[in-house]
């Protein structure tokens, strides 16, 4: 099926360092999302993005729909030890379904 | 609460016993989904509810998977005849615009 491949799969950081982690794709989405997810809890949205190369930043974070709408990065500028989780990238798959398709995340680990 | 709400949220099931996980959306939210989120695995699509309609069931993995929201509002899973491979995190998001806000999940374990 369709897949969304984020990488890398788990990143070791020291505090105050900034993160950067990508999500590609073979097909097109139209929609580019990032999603932050803690243990014992449900995803919550950072970022949305809705159109090809279009660039956004909300406090910490930037993000950066590809030109092609088959890619994203998200960055985390200065890591703080509250963004510890699982990052996911998800999307809605042009001529798909109706639900979101999710990759299979990046574990950001802040070692102090 | 004003978020998704989700019952229960652990739930031991043994083979072959069929469970039904609730799923209270956010107040006037139109549409609802489920998916289903494996351990160390991103959220997959199962079904999309607008109001009472389901209008997208492409991935419920097998017949035994059925979903229901008849007054448009609280949404059930179903699941009969529950398998090993069933054990997963079942998680409900609600939307009334673009933004799905999800639920905290029900923890599945089949045993």
């Amino acid at each position: 099926g369709q897949q969304l491949n984020q990488s890398p799969q788990s990143m070791f950081i020291q505090e105050g360092e900034d993160v950067s982690m990508n999500c590609t794709s073979s097909s097109i989405f139209n929609t580019g999302l990032w999603y932050k997810q803690e243990p014992g809890e449900g995803p919550v949205l950072l970022i949305a993005l809705y159109k090809a190369g279009e660039l956004t930043s909300n406090g910490r974070l930037t993000a950066q729909f590809g030109i092609t709408r088959k890619d994203s990065f998200l960055n985390i500028s200065a890591s703080i030890p509250s963004d510890v989780g699982i990052y996911f990238c998800a999307g809605k798959l042009e001529g798909g379904a109706d639900g979101l398709t999710f990759g299979k995340g990046t574990h950001l680990i802040i070692q102090p | 609460g004003a978020g998704v709400s989700q019952s229960p949220r652990y739930k031991v099931a043994k083979r072959g016993q069929d469970v039904a996980l609730r799923c209270d959306p956010i107040s006037g939210h139109v549409s609802l989904f489920w998916y289903q989120q494996a351990l160390g695995q991103g959220p997959e699509f199962l079904t999309y509810f607008q109001n009472e309609a389901q209008l997208d069931k492409s991935g419920l993995p097998s017949d035994r998977f059925f979903a229901e929201r008849p007054e448009g509002s609280v949404s059930t899973l179903k699941i009969q005849r529950t398998q090993q491979e069933d054990s997963a995190v079942y998680l409900c998001a609600s939307s009334l615009h673009t933004e799905a806000f999800f639920g905290q999940g029900t923890r599945l374990t089949v045993v």
